[in-house]
């Protein structure tokens, strides 16, 4: 089944301790981003990648890593997790980079640091 | 700053009854504009993506329209049914990105009541 992928689904942390959300696209999408959702607010794009090893801030890049080793992987890091990053995440492919390309989501990661 | 306006906020409605909602872009810098479907607990699915002006898009009971050069598209839903009960986001792809980049509006949450 063509699907992305999220791990955790659910996570609780405190600050200042180093996690990663992994996000994985088994339909060899060139383009993946990482998303967050707050109340109120649009999804904001934290990072996006064209391709392997390229990647590029978003709108909220602000405390947030990626890498993109591989085609299908793109892991999320948070490497000194604060309050204002407890948030629900969502990952998304596309299989290219153009304005009409449709983007696939994965199940989304809800996120909370104490 | 590119902003994505939805309108209203939400919504509640009765089953069977026809309702619309509104998402408005900027009009000078138009290139693409999908919307999704958000169930709750669920992944943000794509319904439509529009690109020329007078487009109208059509699934089941829904359509879509588009007027690029006002900067509005109108989803319209016909009898509603309880399991229409979403978050409906809109995305506005700008023509100076060659990124992917979506901007997405804050949704309108329609409820359906039985």
């Amino acid at each position: 089944e063509a699907q992305v992928t999220q791990n955790p689904r659910y996570l609780i942390t405190v600050t200042g301790k180093k996690l990663t959300v992994t996000c994985s696209q088994n339909m060899n999408h060139e383009y993946m981003s990482w998303y967050r959702q707050d109340p109120g607010l649009g999804l904001r794009q934290i990072y996006y990648s064209m391709n392997v090893e390229v990647t590029d801030k978003g709108d909220v890049p602000e405390g947030y890593k990626v890498s993109r080793k591989e085609k299908r992987n793109f892991p999320l890091i948070l490497e000194s997790p604060s309050p204002n990053q407890t948030s629900l995440y969502f990952c998304a492919s596309s299989l290219g980079t153009g304005g009409t390309d449709t983007q696939y989501f994965g199940p989304g990661t809800r996120l909370t640091v104490l | 700053i590119l902003n994505v306006e939805q309108s209203p906020q939400s919504l509640h409605v009765q089953e069977g009854d026809s309702t619309n909602f509104t998402c408005s872009f900027p009009s000078s810098n138009f290139y693409a504009l999908h919307w999704y479907r958000w169930e709750t607990a669920k992944s943000p699915e794509a319904l439509f993506v529009m690109t020329l002006n007078g487009d109208e898009k059509k699934k089941g009971r829904i359509s879509a329209t588009l007027n690029t050069k006002e900067g509005y598209s109108y989803l319209y839903i016909k009898g509603s049914q309880p399991e229409d009960s979403a978050t409906y986001l809109c995305a506005f792809n700008p023509y100076s990105s060659n990124t992917g980049k979506l901007i997405f509006g804050q949704g309108t949450t329609l409820q359906v009541k039985p």
